[in-house]
């Protein structure tokens, strides 16, 4: 079966740059989460999706930004890079907010901040 | 504020059970969600309760009280690949996803 997808599975950048992490959802699945998880934390919610406008906005900093497409995958755009950005970023997806939202998550993003 | 509570750590031994415990305060309950989480892997669905009982399904089972705010996961016949950490989730008034730190969760042979 179709699992969400996540590209870059790794990216390395310096300080200051920026990055683009991008996420395909599963086929038919209409909303789409952004997660950051540091080591040994749990995943803090950044921000949502749902057919295609900002459904919800959790921790996410004003230096990302994120939108979903018309084919429903979602890009997380990120700038000025700090050394606190490294983890891992999760992108998960679900068919709508309804009472039984199960998230499927994608592989993640490990992104390095140098 | 809300708040989801379940142990940093556990230990068991292969083949026993083993009962993961989480508490929630939520604005709202839409649902309760167990994940499974190898290390630098993505989470996994376990199970989701929204009313009062246990869900079994195979070796794990979920419970659920609402009016105690209060789940927890049981996972029989322990193997060593469950050693992973395990997130309770609450889905809130707005469903969104609550998570807590998780427990991470040693097997000994």
């Amino acid at each position: 079966a179709a699992g969400v997808i996540q590209s870059p599975r790794h990216l390395i950048k310096e300080k200051r740059e920026t990055a683009t992490l991008k996420c395909y959802p599963i086929p038919r699945h209409d909303t789409v989460y952004w997660y950051q998880q540091g080591p040994g934390q749990d995943p803090q919610f950044l921000i949502s999706f749902y057919e295609k406008m900002q459904s919800d906005k959790g921790s996410i900093p004003d230096r990302f930004s994120a939108q979903q497409f018309s084919d429903y995958h979602s890009e997380l755009n990120m700038s000025s890079l700090e050394l606190g950005d490294s983890a891992l970023y999760f992108c998960a997806s679900s068919t709508g907010t309804g009472v039984y939202n199960e998230q499927f998550f994608g592989p993640g993003t490990r992104l390095t901040v140098l | 504020g809300q708040n989801i509570d379940q142990p940093t750590e556990m230990t068991a031994t292969e083949g026993a059970i083993v009962q993961i415990n989480c508490t929630y305060q939520t604005s709202g309950f839409n649902g309760l969600f167990w994940y499974q989480q190898h290390a630098g892997e993505a989470p996994t669905f376990l199970s989701y309760n929204v009313l009062d009982g246990l869900e079994e399904k195979g070796r794990f089972s979920s419970f659920l009280s609402r009016s105690k705010g209060y789940s927890y996961l049981l996972l029989k016949e322990l193997q060593m690949k469950d050693s992973a950490s395990y997130l309770c989730a609450v889905s809130d008034s707005n469903y969104q996803l609550i998570w807590g730190a998780g427990t991470k969760l040693i097997i000994k042979p």
